[in-house]
């Protein structure tokens, strides 16, 4: 299985202030079609996962352009420019380039 | 607008069979490239993937779970459903079906919690 790893685990923040989190994958997760393989979901508390980035730096629909996705190799990163109080929750990324699909650990956002 | 809704028991005995349905609305399972998968979170845990299933009927699933997980669609009725056999308290978890095109998953069901006890 392709092992995910996310750092940090959890991440306090102040509003206005940017934030970042990394996530690192045991195996280059590139297809044959040029893309990465490689999802961020945003977790509210007692919700229901949703989709942020796929193919690892595009938005999906809906998602406001201050969280945006970047890609060097195994390495992965969301950032998010200014944060929000509606930010708070679980980030996951995953990837789909092999079965299983695999997530990470998930990092906790939380306000300062 | 796409929506999608698990259904199933709500608390299961150990050893038993857990049967999971996903009931959704707003897209085709016939149309190329879409899927729906299940992926489910134990109480105050990461996101575990466990199967898809595509419109072509191929089925993918956990390999650590393969032996115990069943996942099947009738199109006539928009619904997916998962079978989960000889299920164990650490089968607890809320269970999520969720739509998957694009080669992510776009919209997600509200989850239903499952609870393994005698």
């Amino acid at each position: 299985d392709i092992v995910m790893t996310q750092a940090p685990l959890s991440l306090p923040v102040t509003p206005g202030e940017p934030a970042s989190i990394s996530c690192r994958s045991s195996q280059s997760l590139l297809h044959s079609n040029g893309y990465n393989f490689l999802d961020w979901y945003f977790q509210k508390p007692g919700q229901s996962p949703q989709v942020l980035i796929y193919f690892g730096s595009n938005r999906a629909s809906g998602v406001p352009d201050r969280f945006s996705g970047s890609a060097s190799g195994t390495d992965f990163t969301l950032k998010i420019s200014r944060v929000e109080a509606e930010d708070v929750g679980f980030y996951y990324c995953m990837q789909s380039l092999q079965t299983p699909h695999t997530f990470g650990q998930g990092t906790r956002l939380e306000i300062k | 607008q796409i929506t999608l809704k698990e259904s199933g028991p709500t608390l299961v005995k150990p050893s038993q069979t857990l049967t999971l349905t996903c009931t959704f609305s707003g897209f085709s399972l016939i149309t190329g490239g879409v899927a729906v998968g299940w992926i489910r979170q134990p109480p105050g845990e990461a996101l575990e993937w466990l199967a898809l299933i595509y419109g072509d009927d191929k089925t993918l699933y956990s390999p650590s779970l393969k032996s115990r997980l069943t996942i099947t669609k009738d199109t006539s009725k928009n619904q997916v459903v998962l079978t989960v056999t000889n299920v164990d308290p650490v089968d607890t978890a809320t269970y999520y079906c969720a739509h998957r095109r694009n080669s992510n998953y776009q919209n997600w069901g509200q989850g239903t919690l499952v609870t393994v006890s005698s």
